[in-house]
């Protein structure tokens, strides 16, 4: 079985400032994959940032980056820059053999 | 634009109906998934579905039941509402290990 853990129920940041969301997740595999998701108030879930396991290299979208640390089973969102839009629960995943597991998500909170 | 359509945003329903959520994707996608959202439990896998008329369970099945009988369209089933199911229920699709496509969620009361 599979586990992801978001440690951080609500987080709040000042826009312009940098945040970042911890997940932990726990699997036996080696290959695997692990998303960010981001679903604002308006409910539509949508992909923040993809990183597959077997790259070392840390994923980068624009103002969104991971910290992955495979060793410790760790993928850490860190947004720059943040602005108002990014007010959102935020949902780490790991996905493996075409399934995917969700942590319990953190509310981020922008304010300006 | 692709897209992932719920028939429903919101609908209530009471208890001992059978209640019917339709999910409706154009990408062309192998796989349909139903998760139900709660508060502080994030999103639970019901049933996902890799190709037409198959189906597989997730984590918490009990209670409800899907039909894929067309590889666009993958329907929740819930035979019998009771009011524990009251619950958001969001339907995703995906091509092998690619990102998966919500809809905008159905958010189910039942009375």
């Amino acid at each position: 079985a599979q586990t992801v853990t978001q440690s951080q129920p609500e987080m709040s940041v000042q826009e312009a400032e940098t945040v970042t969301l911890s997940c932990t997740y726990d699997t036996s595999e080696n290959n695997y994959y692990l998303f960010w998701y981001k679903q604002p108030p308006s409910r539509q879930m949508i992909l923040v940032i993809r990183q597959e396991a077997y790259k070392q290299q840390n994923a980068t979208e624009n103002r969104f980056s991971v910290n992955f640390q495979k060793a410790a089973k760790s993928f850490s969102l860190k947004i720059s820059d943040s602005q108002l839009g990014d007010t959102a629960m935020y949902f780490c995943a790991l996905r493996r053999e075409g399934k995917s597991t969700f942590g319990d998500g953190t509310t981020l909170t922008v304010k300006p | 634009d692709v897209k992932v359509t719920q028939s429903s945003r919101y609908l209530v329903k009471r208890t001992g109906e059978k209640v019917f959520l339709e999910c409706v994707q154009d990408m062309d996608h192998e796989n349909m998934f139903w998760y139900r959202q709660d508060p502080g439990l994030g999103l639970r896998l019901i049933y996902f579905s890799y190709d037409v008329k198959m189906k597989e369970k997730g984590d918490i099945p009990e209670g409800y039941s899907v039909s894929r009988e067309k590889k666009e369209r993958f329907s929740l089933i819930l035979e019998s509402a009771s009011t524990n199911q009251t619950s958001m229920y969001l339907c995703a699709s995906d091509s092998a290990n690619e990102k998966l496509f919500f809809g905008s969620g159905t958010q189910l009361s039942v009375l």
